[in-house]
């Protein structure tokens, strides 16, 4: 099974500030016939099931607000908040759903400093 | 509107069985990919088990493989998670999901969870 590995386990940011969490997989994600990353970012918030945020590594999802980015290929992957906001306090997971079983990073709790 | 609404859940002994349930709606369910995944109290997520859209093919985590049975009856919209041999560490929240597209893999659409407890 592709393990997931998410850094750090918790972030303490500011409001406005910029927070990263970064998810590396014990597996390649990157399929070469299409040249997609399959992985996918989800945030969940106390009480709530998860919450897609970003799928094929960097695609956003509709609705959700541009100051969530992802990036990178292959094993390594980043998921930015460029202006963190009071509502975006939650745990984020990552997922890859190259093979199965679909794995998840462990999370990153995301607090306001 | 997507709408995956789950029921079933409880408290129930080591050795137990429950059956839940997860009821579709706002989609063509016959043609979707479901999955159910799990979160223990203050845990991560961690994938259970998933169907085809017809039924015809079946996949489960190893910790969960001969004890649970996932399955769906397309005529009324519902998907279904027989646990069997129930264990403590089977505790969590359960919900079913669903695929984002036809050809899209990762989740696109949550319920809101029912709770198992499995405790004597």
């Amino acid at each position: 099974d592709s393990v997931m590995t998410q850094s750090p386990d918790s972030l303490t940011v500011s409001l406005g500030e910029s927070a990263t969490i970064n998810c590396k997989s014990s597996q390649n994600v990157l399929y070469s016939s299409n040249n997609k990353n399959y992985l996918a970012w989800y945030q969940q918030k106390p009480g709530q099931p998860p919450k897609l945020l970003i799928y094929w590594a960097s695609t956003r999802e509709s609705g959700v607000p541009d100051r969530f980015s992802g990036s990178g290929s292959g094993t390594d992957f980043t998921l930015t908040i460029s202006s963190l906001q009071a509502e975006d306090v939650a745990i984020y997971y990552c997922q890859q759903y190259y093979d199965t079983p679909p794995t998840f990073g462990q999370g990153t709790k995301v607090e306001i400093k | 509107e997507v709408q995956l609404v789950e029921s079933g859940g409880g408290l129930v002994q080591p050795g137990g069985s429950l059956r839940l349930s997860c009821a579709a709606s706002g989609f063509t369910f016959s043609s979707y990919l479901m999955h159910w995944v799990r979160q223990a109290p203050g845990k991560g997520l961690v994938w259970v088990s998933r169907i085809n859209s017809d039924g015809s093919s079946t996949s489960y985590a190893d910790s969960v493989k001969g004890r649970f049975t996932i399955s769906r009856d397309n005529a009324k919209n519902t998907l279904y998670l027989q646990m069997n041999s129930l264990r403590a560490d089977d505790t969590a929240v359960y919900y079913c999901a669903r695929v984002y597209g036809l050809a899209a893999a990762w989740f696109g659409y949550w319920g809101q969870g029912t709770l198992v407890t499995v405790s004597s």
